[in-house]
């Protein structure tokens, strides 16, 4: 089945960049997704990438995809005390059915 | 509208007790989802509503029983179960396959606290 991994925890301070890193075994991705959830919450849809791209940027948010790797990184930027939170990377590895990796807790050091 | 909402928010059931989680959407998706969280883990996939009709079912117990009434509206009931059972319970909702595309964005709601006393 399919593996998607993620380090536990980051830690950054305000006003720098975090990058969060997710790596992969499945190569049959379609779409990759970057999910935040903060405490108590549901799952916030951040922004994807489709499989034949190797970048996205969406204001704070660039998304970068090597494939040959099969990594996938978020990167935000300025990182605000609002961003706290687990951010999920999930894919769809051939079918409908998502899979997630294990999470990374995202703290802001004031 | 990218909305999907659960009732109820926080939910204190016995082992003997029956409830229902409902979720609704209003977006046009034809795929909709049931979720379960553990804390500090990942969603876990339970089921699968495509068209209306259930299309996985991630062998999950029988005394989890899901209902799709109709296009915008997903049922979740729920008989005896156990306190290992506490959990998030996550809705989703996405555009359904279609045209050659297995797979879409999918769009959460905020989910409903369960715990089994």
């Amino acid at each position: 089945g399919e593996d998607v991994e993620q380090s536990l925890f980051l830690s950054v301070r305000e006003g720098d960049s975090s990058v969060i890193n997710c790596t992969y075994t499945d190569s049959s991705s379609t779409y990759l997704y970057w999910y935040k959830q903060e405490p108590g919450a549901g799952l916030q849809l951040l922004t994807y990438i489709f499989s034949n791209m190797d970048m996205k940027q969406d204001q704070r948010l660039t998304v970068l995809l090597n494939k040959k790797d099969k990594h996938l990184s978020l990167r935000i930027a300025d990182t605000q005390t609002g961003d706290s939170a687990i951010y999920f990377c999930a894919g769809n590895f051939g079918n409908e059915k998502l899979t997630f990796g294990t999470g990374t807790r995202l703290t802001i050091i004031p | 509208d990218t909305e999907v909402t659960q009732t109820p928010k926080h939910l204190v059931m016995g082992m003997t007790n029956k409830k229902s989680l409902k979720c609704e959407q209003h977006m046009g998706h034809r795929a909709m989802y049931w979720y379960k969280q553990k804390a500090k883990k990942p969603p876990e996939l339970m089921f699968v509503y495509s068209y209306e009709k259930l299309s996985i079912n991630e062998s999950v117990p029988s005394r989890f029983s899901p209902e799709c009434p109709n296009s915008s509206l997903l049922n979740l009931h729920l008989h005896a179960l156990q306190p290992e059972d506490s959990a998030l319970y996550l809705c989703a909702s996405s555009q359904a396959p279609q045209g050659g595309q297995v797979s879409y964005e999918q769009y959460f709601g905020p989910g409903t606290r369960l715990t089994v006393t």
